[in-house]
């Protein structure tokens, strides 16, 4: 595809409801990230895969949150269990390679727990 | 939790000027990276320097790595309006996954 992208754009959930974030990364990259954005600070990383293997999820903050990468392409971020600390952006970014050299990155899902 | 720290938080400049934003780290890196994100939308890539790099140009933009000081710096020459933006840096612990943005620095740029 042209670039990443992120569905939906806007989520608005209940507290307590569970949710659940798609990435589609740029077609044959191998790495791919998850970050959290609290508005006004940097993107905070939450987890990183290097095809379908999770090799870093230590910026998950709870056990609530969860994701995956079942085929090494499409990842989904889901948080069970939504509380209002959970409001942020979450963002995805891509890499060609293992590692953390240039990423590219989607546009965000912007998520609101009331 | 975030390594990377920008100064200054917030430059307010006159088109045409030089803005200049640093950043400092904590720990041994493999790279540094500078992003810029505009209002409501993704980040965007601008350059990358390693490790064992002192400097680096591309276009307007400026990059210097002191490790010794574990700082970096961002020169943009010659600024427009439409480099309004904030501006991160973003560095990875060697021999890790993990990437670190710090805070950011918010340039605003007068036409």
């Amino acid at each position: 595809g042209a670039g990443v992208s992120q569905s939906p754009r806007y989520k608005v959930a209940k507290r307590g409801q569970d949710v659940a974030l798609r990435c589609d990364p740029i077609s044959g990259h191998v790495s791919l990230f998850w970050y959290q954005q609290a508005l006004g600070q940097g993107p905070e990383f939450l987890t990183y895969f290097q095809n379908e293997a999770q090799l870093d999820k230590s910026g998950l903050p709870s056990d609530r949150f969860f994701a995956e990468r079942p085929e090494g392409s499409v990842s989904t971020l889901k948080i069970q269990r939504t509380q209002q600390e959970d409001s942020a952006v979450y963002l995805c970014a891509s890499s060609l390679e293992a590692g953390s050299e240039t990423q590219y990155f989607g546009p965000g899902t912007r998520l609101l727990v009331l | 939790s975030q390594q990377g720290e920008e100064d200054p938080q917030a430059l307010s400049i006159q088109e045409g000027e030089n803005a200049t934003m640093n950043c400092s780290y904590k720990t041994s890196i493999n790279n540094l990276q500078w992003y810029r994100q505009n209002s409501g939308r993704g980040l965007v890539h601008l350059i990358l320097i390693r490790s064992n790099e002192r400097e680096k140009h591309s276009g307007r933009l400026r990059v210097t790595l002191d490790t010794s000081k574990k700082s970096s710096s961002l020169l943009i020459t010659a600024s427009r309006a439409a480099d309004t933006a904030s501006y991160f840096c973003a560095t990875d612990k060697t021999g890790g996954f993990k990437t670190i943005f710090g805070a950011g620095t918010r340039l605003f740029v007068k036409a």
